[in-house]
């Protein structure tokens, strides 16, 4: 089952313009991670933020969290035509090991 | 090759056959999971080894699916009798101590049950 849920479930923006996109949970957690996955292939780690964290930044990656409303957001900014993907994010429940991903956010950047 | 390696890349197969799948983890992580990914979804659990101990399964993983590491390195992933609906992507990770369960994927093992 999936443990959290996406929104929106696709996104179309201009190159150089910032995308964001949500991420909702259900249970508590350790942490929230978001991947990205290109067409086909493999699930690429991005950012970890956990459970006491509010906000995180990488390059043009920023991550934020509020365990109140159980949910995150991701801001890329300044988009890429590189950037076209889908996003997933990844919660690890109290005392498990095993990650369980959203449905994801399919990106497309436009040039 | 450091990456997490996955064999085969994409298998076709009839229906009532069995196939095999094969994972090769980051040589120094302890821990393997195991996801399947149907368009348009995310990947879902479905098992996970500590070394060579199986410590979780999903009850996705129905009595025709198996997995096993058996020296704590490689794992493989079979599924006897297949049925159409178990056409999917089926993803392999790995992650090693003290990284928070920060995962690295392979590039997955697509299969086709005609």
């Amino acid at each position: 089952s999936q443990q959290g849920e996406e929104d929106p479930q696709a996104l179309s923006i201009q190159e150089g313009e910032n995308a964001t996109m949500n991420c909702s949970y259900k249970t508590s957690i350790n942490n929230l991670q978001w991947y990205r996955q290109n067409s086909g292939r493999g699930l690429v780690h991005l950012i970890l933020i956990r459970s006491n964290e509010r906000e995180k930044h990488s390059g043009r990656l920023r991550v934020t969290l509020d365990t109140s409303k159980k949910s995150s957001s991701l801001l890329i900014t300044a988009s890429r035509a590189a950037d076209t993907a889908s996003y997933f994010c990844a919660t690890d429940a109290l005392s498990r090991e095993k990650l369980t991903f959203g449905t994801g956010t399919r990106l497309t950047i436009i040039p | 090759d450091t990456g997490v390696s996955q064999d085969p890349r994409h298998k076709i197969t009839k229906r009532g056959q069995n196939v095999t799948f094969r994972c090769d983890p980051i040589s120094e992580h302890n821990r393997l999971y195991w996801y399947r990914q149907t368009l348009g979804q995310g990947p879902e659990f479905l098992t996970y080894f500590q070394n060579e101990a199986q410590l979780e399964k999903s009850r996705l993983l129905s009595d025709r699916f198996s997995a096993e590491r058996p020296k704590g390195s490689f794992s493989t992933l079979e599924i006897q009798r297949t049925e159409q609906g178990d056409s999917a992507m089926y993803l392999c990770a790995s992650s090693g101590e003290g990284r928070a369960n920060v995962l690295t994927f392979g590039a997955g093992s697509r299969l086709t049950v005609l």
